[in-house]
């Protein structure tokens, strides 16, 4: 099976804190994707990777920045944490964009409230 | 269904019985469809998937329906279990492009 950890579930963070979310898949996976999800609004996605050192914008990106150094983590940076922030938190991958049949894996979430 | 605001539509279904669970989709153009489970608290679970040359693919107690006359994707669930409760959501994406997710109904079912 495939398994995605997310390493924090719940964090409580203050306005102006940076914050780093992080992410691990161990399918080796080509991609890995960042969303947020809040009430009414769904799955919003605010980066993917597709390679080692490479990202992409997603919907939402302003505000946050990500890092991939490593195939198997992706980590999801709040450079300065505001209250708008406050969400669930989702990271998810999957084989390959090259097969357009290649279900997307979520983690668990990381519950995030900046306060 | 889809979302009409803040509320998810709610599905309430007593147990034991079959569920069904609509969603409408965008791009006519989408060539893959997923289900996702995801119970309180917790991340989505993928739950069943198809592509668009198929009508109809069945899983373990579940079966997804594609209509793609009309946009039309359902997910079938055979004898709800309470543990069946959750927000159900749909995903479609076209080739190597981004999967868009809808907003989810949530299936209550009732002892």
């Amino acid at each position: 099976d495939v398994k995605v950890t997310q390493s924090s579930r719940y964090l409580v963070k203050r306005t102006g804190e940076k914050v780093f979310l992080e992410c691990v898949q161990d399918m080796d996976h080509e991609n890995m994707f960042w969303y947020r999800q809040d009430p009414g609004l769904g799955l919003r996605l605010i980066y993917f990777s597709y390679d080692v050192k490479m990202k992409e914008k997603g919907d939402i990106p302003e505000g946050y920045s990500v890092s991939r150094e490593k195939k198997e983590r992706f980590s999801l940076i709040l450079e300065s944490a505001s209250t708008n922030q406050t969400s669930m938190y989702l990271c998810a991958s999957s084989l390959s964009l090259m097969n357009s049949g290649n279900t997307i894996y979520f983690g668990e979430g990381s519950w995030l409230t900046v306060v | 269904g889809e979302s009409v605001g803040l509320h998810l539509p709610t599905l309430s279904v007593q147990e034991g019985d079959n569920s069904i669970i609509n969603c409408a989709y965008s791009n006519s153009a989408s060539d893959y469809f997923i289900w996702y489970k995801q119970e309180s608290g917790k991340g989505p679970q993928f739950i069943i998937d198809i592509r668009s040359n198929m009508d109809k693919r069945q899983g373990q107690r579940v079966t997804v329906l594609l209509n793609k006359t009309v946009k039309h994707l359902s997910l079938q669930i055979a004898a709800t279990q309470p543990g069946d409760s959750a927000v159900y959501f749909c995903a479609e994406r076209q080739g190597y492009q981004k999967v868009t997710f809808g907003i989810g109904t949530k299936l209550q079912v009732i002892p």
